[in-house]
């Protein structure tokens, strides 16, 4: 059974910095382009990255370039994303997809919550 | 950027209805479209792919059409499970973008 499973999610100030990970599992996760997606409370679903099967090809939205970092470990079938410089208005529930070529978006994790607040 | 313009947001029906909800790309995205079903408190849940692909699972009172600009997700017969929040997405270019959602309310 295909498994994603955020965690890292968590009560942060603005500046501050946090480290969300997703265990991936029931798939050749090597084999696969991953993303993550947020939804702001109350709000719309919005694609923040995407990283290529390899790690060698990555690709994020204007609101988070710069301060965002998507990588992957495929020894451990791990996604990471590495958020620096947050910001209040990136609080949201962050969601860990699987992508594949044909059907886009196919397999989502249950989120964790990242707030940001002082 | 790809922008998607999805309508109507709020969309009140009855049981048994047959419900559209429409998505418009501000260009050619091909049938790069997948439509989401969300529940509250939930993760999305992928219905529709490649604009009229269902995924496995799916009811098959639930279908997409279009291409290029111009694409519907279509409820047959509207079931009390359906009432949710629907999204669109395209994954044509390399930045992914999705529709501002469309609420499916009971009348």
């Amino acid at each position: 059974e295909v498994q994603v499973v955020e965690s890292g999610g968590g009560l942060v100030q603005p500046g501050g910095s946090l480290r969300l990970s997703c265990a991936a599992s029931g798939f050749i996760f090597s084999s696969h382009w991953m993303d993550w997606v947020r939804q702001a409370p109350g709000k719309g679903l919005v694609w923040v990255s995407r990283i290529k099967s390899d790690g060698s090809n990555t690709n994020y939205a204007d609101s988070v370039k710069g301060r965002f970092t998507i990588s992957r470990d495929n020894a451990k079938n791990t996604l990471y994303l590495q958020m620096n410089s947050l910001r209040v208005e990136d609080t949201a529930v962050y969601y860990c997809v699987r992508e594949t070529a044909v059907a886009g978006l196919d397999y989502w994790g249950q989120g964790t919550l990242v707030t940001v607040s002082s | 950027d790809i922008q998607i313009t999805q309508s109507p947001s709020t969309l009140s029906a009855s049981l048994g209805d047959r419900v559209t909800i429409t998505c418009r790309a501000s260009q050619s995205i091909s049938s790069w479209l997948a439509w989401f079903q969300q529940k509250p408190g939930q993760a999305p849940k992928l219905l529709i792919y490649k604009a009229s692909s269902l995924e496995s699972g799916v009811p098959s009172r639930f279908s997409g059409s279009g291409s290029g600009t111009e694409f519907t997700l279509t409820i047959s017969s509207l079931q009390p499970d359906d009432f949710a929040t629907y999204y669109c997405q395209q994954y044509d270019s390399y930045s992914w973008t999705f529709g501002q959602g469309t609420k499916v309310e009971i009348k």
